[in-house]
């Protein structure tokens, strides 16, 4: 059974970093490209980041270029988000997402962990 | 960019009623090499990550029941529940994976009536 936990999340200050990870598990982590989607309180779904099952090819969301770097580890099955410069907007439930078999739409989800940024 | 809107933002229906979701994005995400459209449907319950019911525009994910089905092309899509139970009131997003900057719809809020 494929399972995403995300972890990391909490209450920060703005201006300030965060990492989250992802602990991948079930499936043959190296295989798959995964992304980062969040969910501000009460507002729809934001797609943030992508990066390829290799970890060479890598794209961001306008909000978030330049201020937040995926990366993965395939040796330890775990997906990465550093996030910097925090701001009030990033406040959000933020999801590990793996890719499908046949495609990048988005078939596994982890349960998010939430961020605050707030002082 | 891609731009997902979806219509309408919310709708409340009978049970046993069919409920209707459309989504319209701003450019083609129909690929020609393989005619296969980069459009999925996801569920999302309070408190819950979004569930995957569609994706390639009409294709069912495995455990999503027959009465969701998806349908369109290009860029007008929609999401048809034939017959509405008291477990699918919940939001309902549409998203373009043709671009790898994924972007998803607003959300339509679907109500049981």
């Amino acid at each position: 059974e494929v399972q995403l936990v995300e972890y990391g999340g909490g209450l920060v200050q703005p201006g300030g970093s965060l990492r989250l990870s992802c602990a991948a598990s079930g499936f043959t982590f190296s295989a798959y490209s995964m992304n980062w989607v969040r969910q501000a309180p009460g507002k729809g779904l934001e797609w943030l980041s992508y990066i390829r099952s290799s970890g060479d090819s890598i794209y961001y969301a306008d909000s978030v270029r330049g201020r937040f770097t995926v990366s993965r580890d395939n040796a330890k099955n775990s997906l990465y988000l550093q996030m910097n410069s925090l701001r009030v907007e990033d406040t959000a439930v933020y999801y590990c997402v793996r890719e499908g078999d046949s495609g990048s739409y988005a078939p596994h989800w982890g349960q998010g962990t939430l961020v605050t940024v707030s002082s | 960019d891609f731009v997902m809107t979806q219509s309408p933002d919310s709708l409340a229906v009978s049970l046993g009623e069919r409920a209707t979701i459309y989504c319209k994005s701003s450019q083609n995400v129909l690929y020609s090499s393989n005619n296969k459209n980069y459009l999925a449907w996801y569920q999302q319950k309070t408190g819950q990550p979004p569930r995957l019911l569609i994706y390639w525009a009409s294709t069912r994910e495995s455990g999503v029941p027959d009465r969701f089905s998806g349908s369109g092309s290009g860029t007008d899509f929609t999401l048809t529940i034939s017959s509405l139970q008291a477990e699918d009131a919940a939001v309902y997003y549409c998203q373009q994976y043709y671009s790898t900057s994924y972007t998803f719809g607003q959300g339509t809020k679907l109500e049981i009536k």
